[in-house]
């Protein structure tokens, strides 16, 4: 389950079952969202983009939905494995200073269960 | 090649130091980014240089002095630090400063301030 408190907002989720990571994002004028990955002592990875024109994207083994209308952003992961395991940001272009001013979501650590 | 690599990987100094944190990337990427991140917390803007120049500033205190040498180079030039700046930096880059195209991340350097 998810819980949200004091610490980074966790997800455990069953090796081998999907996860679904959510994201509120603040600006209705954001126009591109990135997902990105954060192992422990990493920098954080790309995974999956989306522009604001679309509202699902695939790639392999994950799904970005976008909820433009409430402004939520949310990444699928099937079948999740040990190895995704990390600290999930969603970060927003804010669609000023061509494209170059990324604002990131607090992010939400995923635990996964053996 | 795909890799923003920053030097060096962990520094400790003291409030009277000067020290300087290094990234580099050979991409041919033209945006280039400082990023500061607090345990737990997702990174946060601090410096966008674009074509070599200085085109976003984030109220960054003095004692933080960014520099773009040449393209493939970024600098962050530390002075007169205080505790509360320790953290991890990220250095990234992306392709051109245009919307839609995502930055790549280094590993960070871990600093502290003693």
């Amino acid at each position: 389950g998810e819980s949200v408190g004091l610490h980074l907002p966790t997800l455990s989720v069953q090796e081998g079952d999907n996860s679904i990571i959510n994201c509120a994002y603040s600006n209705s004028a954001s126009d591109y969202f990135i997902w990105y990955k954060q192992e422990s002592g990493k920098g954080p990875q790309f995974i999956i983009d989306i522009r604001s024109n679309m509202d699902k994207r695939q790639g392999q083994r994950v799904t970005v939905l976008l909820n433009k209308t409430v402004k939520h952003l949310s990444l699928q992961i099937a079948a999740t494995q040990p190895g995704d395991s990390a600290v999930y940001f969603c970060a927003e272009n804010m669609g000023d200073n061509y494209g170059q001013n990324f604002v990131f979501g607090p992010g939400t650590r995923l635990s996964v269960l053996p | 090649d795909t890799e923003v690599t920053q030097t060096p990987k962990h520094l400790v100094m003291g409030m009277t130091n000067k020290k300087s944190l290094k990234c580099e990337q050979h991409m041919g990427h033209r945006a280039m980014y400082w990023y500061k991140q607090k345990a737990k917390k997702p990174p946060e803007l601090m410096f966008v240089y674009s074509y070599e120049k200085l085109s976003i500033n984030e109220s960054v205190p003095s004692r933080f002095s960014p520099e773009c040498p040449n393209s493939s180079l970024l600098n962050l030039h530390l002075h007169a630090l205080q505790p509360e700046d320790s953290a991890l930096y990220l250095c990234a880059s992306s392709q051109e400063a245009i919307p839609y195209t995502e930055a790549f991340f280094g590993q960070g350097t871990r600093l502290t301030v003693v």
